[in-house]
């Protein structure tokens, strides 16, 4: 399975952008770019998925690197309830289980 | 939707005695996994089912532990006997079509176990 790679930790303030960064660089044409979030005390939920495009959702943008071997998660206006550890996931097309989670990188956000 | 539902949300064990945790996927979804997470190994994926047939259970970590799906809207994990090692958060978690192609799983809320 390709891997990926995630700072352990960032910290932001209070509704200022947030970019989180992941490096994938063994990453397959069919692989897609999941974003995950598990906020304190809670089950993972999920954020944000791409294939080759930049993606936009009420909750994050995803930015793609055009080699793909990177990408980016972009919380426009960080809250407080932001603050979790977010983690970013391949994922093979063709496969049906195997949504492998690494260890994360943990957001604080400061007031 | 009620999203996954777990039970019990907490439970607390001697070792030795038997432990049953229960998962209600959300209605429709025909993929259903079971994860373990604990500050050691992280989130680990222990069994998935789809279509209520057990298919990768490579992640169960011994054969104390087990898990069925008799109907599509149930499933259970057991362990028996429990162990000290054994206390962690149990995840189950349900998929309309898997992880592949973009496909979205949603987790339920947990089973946190401690097995002393």
């Amino acid at each position: 399975d390709a891997k990926t790679t995630q700072p352990n930790s960032m910290e932001s303030n209070e509704e200022e952008p947030v970019h989180l960064p992941c490096n994938h660089s063994t990453i397959s044409g069919t692989d897609y770019i999941h974003w995950y979030r598990q906020l304190p005390s809670q089950g993972p939920e999920y954020v944000i998925h791409g294939l080759t495009s930049n993606v936009n959702n009420r909750m994050a943008s995803l930015a793609i690197a055009e080699d793909r071997k990177s990408s980016t998660l972009i919380l426009h206006r960080a809250t407080l309830r932001d603050a979790a550890v977010y983690y970013c996931i391949l994922t093979y097309g063709g496969s049906q289980g195997n949504l492998i989670f690494g260890k994360g990188t943990k957001l604080s956000v400061k007031p | 939707d009620a999203g996954v539902i777990q039970s019990p949300r907490h439970e607390v064990t001697e070792m030795g005695q038997e432990v049953t945790l229960r998962c209600k996927p959300i209605s429709g979804h025909d993929y259903l996994f079971w994860y373990r997470q604990t500050m050691m190994r992280g989130l680990e994926l222990l069994i998935y089912f789809n279509n209520n047939v057990p298919i990768d259970d490579s992640g169960m970590p011994e054969d104390r532990f087990s898990a069925k799906m008799p109907n599509a809207s149930f499933s259970t994990l057991k362990i028996q006997p429990s162990e000290p090692r054994d206390s962690a958060v149990y995840f189950c978690a349900s998929s309309l079509r898997g992880t592949g192609f973009g496909n979205t799983i949603y987790f339920g809320e947990g089973s946190w176990l401690t097995v002393v």
